[in-house]
Parts: C-alpha cells; sequence; structure tokens
C-alpha cells in the first residue's frame, strides 16, 4: 500500500533554534495530515492537523505547512527546547474512510544546550 | 477525565499463550484503533471500529481478533501469541466527524512473547 515517508531520521538542533521536520506523502488522495509527537516510553500525542484545502497552518510555536504539488509536510518549531525533544510522526488519512491514519518512521528531534 | 486507559501496561508471554489487551476511553468518541508499533518504526493499524457494533481490519490483522464491548471500550486478542507479535500495542480513539479527525493515544501496552 502507499505510504508516508521521512527524510531525516535524526535531527539535532541547538536550543532556541528553529527545528524543521519533513515529511513525504505519496497518496496523492489523501485530505488530512497530521504531526505527533512521541516522547520516551509515551504513547503518541497530536501537535497539530491540516487538510488539504490549506497551505499552512499555525499553533503555540509550531506552524504545519503542505505543499500538495510536491506531496511534502513539513513541521515547524519556533525557539526548540529541551522539553521538544521527542520522536516526531507525519500520518496521513482519506476522510470518510474509518479515518485510517497511515504513520511515517519518525524523525528524531534531539535539542542541544 | 482520564482519556484513553490501557490495560496492562507490561506482559510476558511464552509461545502459544493467550492473552487480552483491554482498552477504554471516556471522550465519548466513535471510533477506536488498534497499533502496534515496533523499534525503529512508525505505527502500523491492526484493526479499527468506526463506530459501536462495527470493526475492520487494518493493515496487520493476521493473529489478532478484536471486540468492540460498547462505545468506551476496545479489546484485542492475541489467541496464540508468537515472538514476532512482541511489540508495543497502542490504542487510540476518535470523534472523527466534522472537521476534527485526531486520534487520542493510550500510554500503551509493551508486550514480549518468548
Amino acid at each position: 500500500g502507499e505510504s508516508v515517508g521521512l527524510h531525516l531520521p535524526t535531527l539535532s538542533v541547538q536550543e532556541g533554534d528553529n527545528s524543521i521536520i519533513n515529511c513525504a506523502y505519496s497518496n496523492s488522495a489523501s485530505d488530512y495530515f497530521i504531526w505527533y509527537k512521541q516522547e520516551s516510553g509515551k504513547g503518541p500525542q497530536f501537535i497539530i492537523d491540516i487538510r488539504s484545502n490549506m497551505d499552512k497552518r499555525q499553533g503555540q510555536r509550531v506552524t504545519v505547512l503542505l505543499n500538495k504539488t510536491v506531496k511534502h509536510l513539513s513541521l515547524q518549531i519556533a525557539a526548540t527546547q529541551p522539553g521538544d525533544s521527542a520522536v516526531y510522526f507525519c500520518a496521513e488519512a482519506l476522510t470518510g474512510g474509518g479515518n485510517k491514519l497511515t504513520f511515517g518512521t519518525g524523525t528524531q528531534l534531539k535539542v542541544e544546550l | 477525565n482520564a482519556g484513553v486507559t490501557q490495560t496492562p501496561k507490561f506482559q510476558v508471554l511464552k509461545t502459544g499463550q493467550s492473552m487480552t489487551l483491554q482498552c477504554a476511553q471516556d471522550m465519548n468518541h466513535n471510533s477506536m484503533y488498534w497499533y502496534r508499533q515496533d523499534p525503529g518504526m512508525g505505527l502500523r493499524l491492526i484493526y479499527y471500529s468506526a463506530s459501536e457494533g462495527t470493526t475492520d481490519k487494518g493493515e496487520v490483522p493476521n493473529g489478532y481478533n478484536v471486540s468492540r464491548l460498547n462505545k468506551r471500550e476496545f479489546s484485542l486478542r492475541l489467541e496464540s501469541a508468537a515472538p514476532s507479535q512482541t511489540s508495543v500495542y497502542f490504542c487510540a480513539s476518535s470523534q472523527a466527524s466534522g472537521m476534527r479527525y485526531e486520534q487520542y493515544f493510550g500510554p500503551g501496552t509493551r508486550l514480549t512473547v518468548t
């Protein structure tokens, strides 16, 4: 089946810098995308979502960008903090089909002091 | 409001043993899901229940069965455990309506099959 993938398995950033985590998706019919944060030993935690009729959505210190032309999704974290260290997953869905999410393999974000 | 709860947190089984993983949500969500997560990988969908009374196979259903007991509870059963089923299992729930489709996850069950 089609899958969601990530470009970088590990990303190291300095505290206070901005982080950009990338994701490529292959199902052009997907109309809903989510970013999750997973800390060690815990379940994934919802960060932000975006529908395919939008190019950009902002939350608190996070921004998700969607480029449907190249089927690319990114998560930007402003002023990265030590508490942001985690694995980040993107996921895609075709809504109306039981809301099944297809997850990428994840990017490990390491924040250096 | 506990969100999504899972029991047990840890379990060790011998090959061929059976067990049931329990999941409950108190958010009045319609849809519930079971995923497995293997080291260094994303989550793969085992089974899901779009609404009370319905269940459907996901990406990796072989070796598992599920029961949507009521709107709150969704259990996952391993009838004859195999080492390949060693994984972390996550339950999730979602309202799956209107403009909101995000899923909320439980803390996971870490299962080892020897």
